[in-house]
């Protein structure tokens, strides 16, 4: 079946440097993607999304970047701060959720 | 404002009882989806229900079922549990069904215990 993924389970990076999580699709019908960070005890909580006729777009010090050829969409957090530590997962039309990528942010 | 507000936060149930968990949507919010987190892993699409309709089932046996209420809030019942239906248990609402047009909010869950 369909399937969302991740490449790496679990990221460390030191205070102030950047972050760039990544997640492949397989379904190429898919036109919606959104990002979640999912803190410890809590229910995921939105970080930015992107439609399928775009390749890039930019929030407050994260950036989603699609590649549809590929199948392959990124997360890239700027100056990474020891609150972005957390489990990512990237999502496909609300459907279909990636396993996850812990963030550690070392200080 | 009150968010997405998920009941019990704790549950231990035994194998082959049966278990209901509530959620209340963000007031005017009209969709509401379930999602079951295994530990470790992501979200796993269950349900989604607008105006009270069954508008969308993921791959979960006949076990699992749930209703939309009048006021929108809903539940989620799984009968004959299971081991592994251990897990989080998350409920997101939102003011219509279409992920792309409206955004989906997540309560904190139901941690759910199968023993």
């Amino acid at each position: 079946g369909e399937s969302v993924g991740l490449h790496l389970p679990t990221l460390s990076v030191q205070e102030g440097d950047n972050s760039i999580i990544n997640c492949a699709y397989s379904n190429s019908a898919s036109d919606y993607f959104i990002w979640y960070k999912q803190e410890s005890g809590k229910g995921p909580q939105f970080i930015i999304d992107i439609r399928s006729n775009m390749d890039k777009r930019q929030g407050q010090r994260v950036t989603v970047l699609l590649n549809k050829t590929v199948k392959h969409l990124s997360l890239q957090i700027a100056a990474t701060q020891p609150g972005d530590s957390a489990v990512y997962f990237c999502a496909e039309n609300m459907l279909t959720f990636g396993g996850g990528t812990r963030l550690m942010v070392k200080p | 404002d009150a968010g997405v507000t998920q009941s019990p936060t704790h549950l231990i149930k035994t194998r082959g009882q049966q278990v209901t968990l509530r959620c209340s949507p963000i007031s005017g919010h009209k969709s509401v989806s379930w999602y079951q987190q295994v530990l470790g892993q992501g979200p796993q699409f269950i349900f989604q229900y607008y105006e009270k309709e069954e508008r969308g089932r993921g791959n979960f046996p006949d076990r699992f079922s749930a209703r939309q209420f009048p006021n929108y809030s809903s539940e989620l019942n799984v009968n004959a549990l299971l081991l592994g239906d251990s897990a989080l248990y998350l409920c997101a609402s939102s003011l219509g069904p279409d992920p792309d047009n409206y955004g989906y909010t997540f309560g904190s869950g139901t941690r759910l215990t199968v023993v």
